[in-house]
């Protein structure tokens, strides 16, 4: 899987909007981009994924640049629960596992 | 909750035993990924089974070995503990497709197994 960039730590507030940024200019045609999340002590959680276009459900957008070289989580109202580290993946070539990387801790502060 | 269940919640054992962790996917998927997370290496894939057969490896040590039942259950085991395996270990499992078109779905997680060896 090409590998992706994060910061290692965000801070916002509670009921902002939250915009986690990941570059991945190595991004290949084919790839997914998947973005998971792990809150204290839990394993971890699917957020939402997409391959070109901006992509939304109940828990978050997705947004993803016209290169495809970098996309963005957006939480739209952030709240205490949301704290975890986010991560975001690849998804390419064999359907195996997914590659972890730190991820970006997300504090919010009430 | 995601569905996956992992038992045991928790396990100590010593050095050079061998334990066997479970897994029960959520109703209907066919494959399985175990992972394991340790402070110093993070979370690692270690192997995935789908419908009953290996399909890919990851980081997965020689000790370590899986299998994935008929009932679709798997179970990790875990020989010739030392110290470094103390570790989260979670499964995860997903829809049964083959190929490519597996990385358009995502992976449900279950809550882990934290395995202590002294």
């Amino acid at each position: 899987d090409a590998k992706t960039t994060q910061p290692n730590s965000m801070e916002s507030n509670e009921e902002e909007p939250v915009h986690l940024p990941c570059n991945h200019s190595t991004i290949s045609g084919t790839d997914y981009i998947h973005w998971y999340r792990q809150l204290p002590s839990q394993g971890p959680e699917y957020v939402i994924h997409g391959l070109t276009s901006n992509v939304n459900n109940r828990m978050a957008s997705l947004a993803i640049a016209e290169d495809r070289k970098s996309s963005t989580l957006i939480l739209h109202r952030a709240t205490l629960r949301d704290a975890a580290v986010y991560y975001c993946i690849l998804r390419g070539g064999g359907a195996d596992g997914l590659t972890f990387g730190k991820g970006t801790h997300l504090i919010i502060q009430p | 909750d995601s569905g996956v269940t992992q038992t045991p919640k928790h396990l100590i054992t010593a050095t050079g035993q061998r334990v066997t962790l479970r897994c029960s996917p959520r109703s209907g998927d066919l494959s399985v990924y175990w992972y394991q997370q340790s402070l110093d290496q993070g979370l690692q894939f270690l192997i995935q089974y789908y419908n009953g057969e290996e399909r890919a490896k990851g980081n997965i040590l020689e000790r370590f070995s899986a299998q994935q039942f008929p009932d679709l259950h798997s179970e990790l085991n875990l020989s010739s503990l030392e110290l470094g395996d103390s570790a989260l270990y979670f499964c995860a499992s997903s829809v049964g497709v083959a190929g490519t078109e597996a990385l358009n779905y995502e992976q449900y997680f279950g809550p882990g197994t934290r395995l202590t060896v002294t």
